[in-house]
C-alpha cells in the first residue's frame, strides 16, 4: 500500500519561516511533488524532487531524502497570501504517471 | 489559451441519477487523470489514462466510469452506484515523462440532493 503523512494544520506569523514535513512509505518511488491549494481552487505546482537534496525556488525550497522516505517544504518570509493547504504527492511506478497525494497541511499565516 | 477545462463548475444531482463531468485539454498531453477531494481527505485517484483508448482504475474507482476516445477529452461518469458522490472533482493532465508535473483544471463541485 501507499502511505503519505503530513501534519494536518500549522500556524505561523508573517515574515517567519515554516517547514512542512512529509513522510512516505510507497511501493516504488519516481519523484515527489509539492502543490499549493487555496480553498475551493485547483492545486498549483510548487516543486519537484527526484534526487536527494535541496531544490530552491525563490521563497520556497523543498528537500528530499529517499533513504528516509522524507521530504520537507520550507517557506521563507511568510506572507498572508501563503495561507493555504500544501499537498505532498509521490509518483509511484504502479500508477503510471499519476500522483498519490497526502491529506495536505493547512497553513494559517497571521499578522 | 492552453489549459484544462472542466464543466460544469457546479452540479446538483438527485439520488439514483448518473451524471457526467466533462474534462477537455488543449495542452497535447497524453496522460489524463481524475481525482476526488473531500474535506480532510486530500486528493484521491479515481481513474487515469496514459494514452487514448486505455485507462486504469485508481484507488477509488467503484461507482465511476470513464472513456478516452480522444486525446483531448476524458469525461467522468458518476453512477448511481457511487454511494457518497458529493465532492470536489479535479481533472488533470500531463505528458508521460515521469519527471513532469501534472496540471489541474478548475474543478467541479458535485452535490447530491
Amino acid at each position: 500500500g501507499q502511505n503519505i503523512d503530513q501534519p494536518t494544520e500549522m500556524t505561523a506569523t508573517e515574515g517567519a519561516i515554516v517547514q512542512i514535513n512529509c513522510t512516505y512509505q510507497t511501493s516504488g518511488f519516481n519523484g515527489l511533488f509539492w502543490y499549493q491549494q487555496h480553498a475551493g481552487e485547483a492545486p498549483t505546482f510548487l516543486s519537484y524532487n527526484v534526487l536527494d537534496g535541496l531544490e530552491e525556488k525563490g521563497r520556497f525550497s523543498s528537500f528530499l531524502s529517499r533513504s528516509k522516505g522524507y521530504s520537507y517544504l520550507l517557506l521563507k518570509e511568510l506572507q498572508m497570501k501563503d495561507s493555504a493547504s500544501y499537498l505532498c504527492a509521490v509518483r509511484v511506478n504502479q500508477a503510471g504517471t499519476a500522483l498519490i497525494f497526502g491529506k495536505g497541511t493547512t497553513l494559517s499565516v497571521s499578522s | 489559451d492552453g489549459g484544462i477545462t472542466q464543466s460544469p463548475k457546479y452540479l446538483f444531482r438527485k439520488e439514483g441519477q448518473n451524471v457526467t463531468l466533462s474534462c477537455e485539454q488543449n495542452l497535447n498531453h497524453d496522460a489524463m487523470y481524475w481525482y476526488r477531494q473531500d474535506p480532510g481527505q486530500g486528493l484521491r485517484l479515481i481513474y487515469y489514462s496514459q494514452i487514448v483508448n486505455d485507462f486504469q482504475k485508481g484507488d477509488i474507482a467503484e461507482g465511476y466510469s470513464v472513456s478516452r476516445e480522444k486525446k483531448e477529452s476524458f469525461p467522468l461518469t458518476v453512477t448511481s452506484a457511487q454511494k457518497n458522490p458529493t465532492a470536489f472533482y479535479l481533472c488533470a493532465s500531463s505528458i508521460t515523462n515521469s519527471g513532469n508535473t501534472i496540471y489541474f483544471g478548475e474543478g467541479s463541485w458535485l452535490t447530491v440532493v
